[in-house]
């Protein structure tokens, strides 16, 4: 099976705007997380859906935001984008049930400047 | 407030010798455990995990160990290799929580 794919891999932006990632789960997983890793920090659950519906929300501000759509298939939406919010995103995906592996895409870089 | 440390941010050990990476953990409503390695520019890979009605679990060269009293687990690697250099995550999950809370990473260098 392909691995989970996250679109784009690098990116740069200003402050104040807003950017959108893309993950692509593993075929036949229906659950996606995403979070997000900075220096010193480890990696900091932003929130998680399962079949469209977001079932766990981590501590981050209303500018960050997700979806999931039919094929599994998801999305993450910074707007207002500030300094701080350079980081590692990385988004997992897994079958189901909360005690099974997750297994992490590669995570897109954002650089805001 | 860290509920998931990871107190050694970075340790070296010679190749062949035993490696012991160390978490500790402050909420008593975690459960499950596990560990993630993480090679620069790669998403994490799961390595091992542990149920907390076990105290022990062993995958080849890794073992990890569990102990719910003192709320702190730690992951053994025997023997290490030069590809075991990497970051090491340990993470935490409640029962019926989909949530994984992770620690900050230790960096390990194995030495040749």
């Amino acid at each position: 099976k392909a691995g989970v794919t996250q679109t784009p891999r690098y990116l740069i932006k200003t402050r104040g705007q807003q950017v959108t990632l893309s993950c692509s789960p593993i075929s036949g997983h229906r659950s996606v997380s995403w979070y997000q890793q900075t220096p010193g920090q480890g990696l900091q659950f932003l929130f998680e859906y399962f079949s469209e519906t977001q079932r766990n929300k981590g501590n981050f501000p209303g500018r960050f935001s997700g979806r999931q759509f039919s094929n599994s298939r998801s999305e993450m939406n910074v707007s207002t984008l500030e300094l701080g919010d350079s980081a590692l995103y990385l988004c997992a995906s897994r079958a189901g049930g909360p005690q099974e592996t997750q297994y992490f895409g590669p995570g897109t870089r954002l650089l805001v400047l | 407030d860290q509920q998931v440390k990871q107190n050694s941010p970075s340790l070296s050990v010679q190749e062949g010798r035993i490696s012991i990476l160390n978490c500790d953990y402050t909420n008593s409503m975690f459960d499950y455990f596990l560990w993630y390695k993480k090679y620069p520019a790669e998403g994490p890979t799961f390595l091992i995990s542990i149920s907390s009605i076990k105290d022990k679990n062993e995958d080849g060269r890794f073992t990890v160990f569990l102990n719910k009293s003192a709320k702190h687990l730690s992951l053994h690697i025997v023997p290490s290799q030069p590809g075991d250099s990497a970051v090491y995550f340990c993470a935490a999950a409640a029962f019926g929580n989909e949530k994984l809370t992770f620690g900050t990473g230790t960096r390990l260098t194995i030495i040749p």
